[in-house]
């Protein structure tokens, strides 16, 4: 199975809502991403999980909550969201830390903050 | 921070036509890697070179690496209408965190039938 899913496939909130992405592998990745990409632009990285552990945050606002229950699992908690926080969300995964591993991608969760 | 920019910024070609992107990045690497995304969907992986190599080849692509310039080039050969995408090429600065890649703007590609 070399397949990173993503619920849900689109999200409308509103400023005030709470929810959560998910993120899921079960490729015996160790290593999990986060990223956020805007129309027309690079993905930008936010989060990366190592063995289960935060190993970078790139100085994302507090609004976004990662979360990595197990070596499996990625969630990523939203709250108080802005309008400017809408994008295309994209988890991915990849094996450890090693120089030049492949990084597998999902297919992205559609974020509309109303 | 945007490391890689890539050139042109969008390219359109009839099928059977080869396609060149380049990727210009401004710091030592590890290594570079080239990603496909189709149309709002995620990426995938299609090739890396090392720092230490200079070219690669990979089926129909053909990636090219010059740490002098600091440049990489991308070459798809007899190109498809399903090659239709856009092309990002990502670096793995050296000395820094193994886990991160740093994106070019990325080339769009249409591949006319």
């Amino acid at each position: 199975d070399t397949e990173v899913t993503q619920t849900p496939k689109h999200l409308v909130m509103g400023m005030t809502n709470k929810k959560s992405l998910k993120c899921e592998q079960h490729m015996g990745h160790r290593a999990m991403y986060w990223y956020k990409q805007k129309a027309k632009k690079p993905p930008e990285l936010m989060f990366v999980y190592s063995y289960e552990k935060l190993s970078i945050n790139e100085s994302v606002p507090s609004r976004f909550s990662p979360e990595c229950p197990n070596s499996s699992l990625l969630n990523l908690h939203l709250h108080a969201l802005q309008p400017e926080d809408s994008a295309l969300y994209l988890c991915a995964s990849s094996q450890a830390d090693r120089e030049g591993d492949e990084q597998f991608f999902g297919p992205g969760t559609r974020l509309t903050v109303l | 921070s945007q490391q890689g920019e890539e050139d042109p910024q969008a390219l359109s070609i009839q099928e059977g036509e080869n396609a060149t992107m380049n990727c210009s990045y401004k710091t030592s690497i590890n290594n570079l890697q080239w990603y496909r995304q189709n149309s709002g969907r995620g990426l995938v992986h299609l090739i890396l070179i090392r720092s230490n190599e200079r070219e690669k080849h990979s089926g129909r692509l053909r990636v090219t690496l010059d740490t002098s310039k600091k440049s990489s080039s991308l070459l798809i050969t007899a190109s498809r209408a399903a090659d239709t995408a856009s092309y990002f090429c990502a670096t793995e600065d050296s000395g820094g965190s193994n886990y991160k890649l740093t994106f070019g703007k990325g080339t769009l590609l249409t591949v006319n039938p």
